[in-house]
């Protein structure tokens, strides 16, 4: 596709399981990046990937939150045993060298 | 990245110029001045950038002054769908290994009234 999609866009998950989020980036975009946003609030940066470079992980709120980008492309952001506190928009972006291009997002509800 | 400063919100009547200001005084050379919106539940929509130059596109111009400490994105004629919030970010183009190359902060959110 031309942008980047992100999948699923919703999803419900009780209290206690894990779930992934898929990134499909824009062909060619060597930086990838991880947001969420709670309700009303602003972009809460969570992860960097930058080409083959160790990524930024210091905006991941705990150890229970982790992603992984496989052969420069797609990337999976998992949360383990999830809390209501992790229910909201994750956002995904891909960059070249100029402007980041967003997904739609996945909602997360935690139930 | 340098930090920018935004009004929190404005209004600006439909069909009229909306004029966003932001403040980048500690901004580097090799930083560009980004603007994005987010309409309600949407991701973030990237609209315009420059670094030096006025620049303009089919969606706003961007007005940068002349010691690049400040900048204002000039939406010419405001719509109904053009209610968002409005970020302005400052990016080094070239990656050189620093992280956290797009950081956002709290925006301006415009309204704009019929």
């Amino acid at each position: 596709g031309a942008g980047v999609s992100q999948s699923p866009s919703n999803k419900v998950t009780e209290k206690g399981k894990d779930v992934e989020l898929r990134c499909d980036p824009i062909s060619g975009h060597t930086a990838l990046y991880w947001y969420r946003q709670s309700l009303g609030q602003g972009l809460e940066f969570l992860i960097y990937f930058q080409g083959n470079s160790a990524p930024d992980k210091s905006g991941l709120p705990s150890d229970r939150f982790s992603a992984e980008r496989t052969g420069g492309s797609v990337s999976t952001l998992t949360i383990q045993r999830t809390q209501q506190e992790d229910s909201a928009v994750y956002l995904c972006a891909s960059s070249s060298y100029t402007e980041a291009f967003f997904g739609q997002g996945t909602r997360l509800t935690v139930v | 990245d340098a930090k920018t400063t935004q009004p929190p919100s404005m209004d600006c009547a439909e069909g009229r110029a909306a004029n966003l200001p932001c403040n980048h005084s500690t901004i580097s050379g090799n930083e560009y001045v980004y603007w994005y919106r987010q309409i309600h539940s949407q991701g973030p929509q990237y609209i315009i950038h420059g670094l030096k130059n006025n620049e303009t596109n089919e969606m706003a111009s961007l007005i940068i002054t002349e010691d690049r400490k400040s900048s204002t994105l000039i939406l010419p004629h405001a719509t109904l769908r053009d209610t968002a919030v409005y970020y302005c970010i400052v990016r080094a183009q070239t990656f050189s290994g620093s992280a956290r190359q797009l950081t956002f902060g709290s925006g301006t959110q415009l309204t704009v009234l019929p």
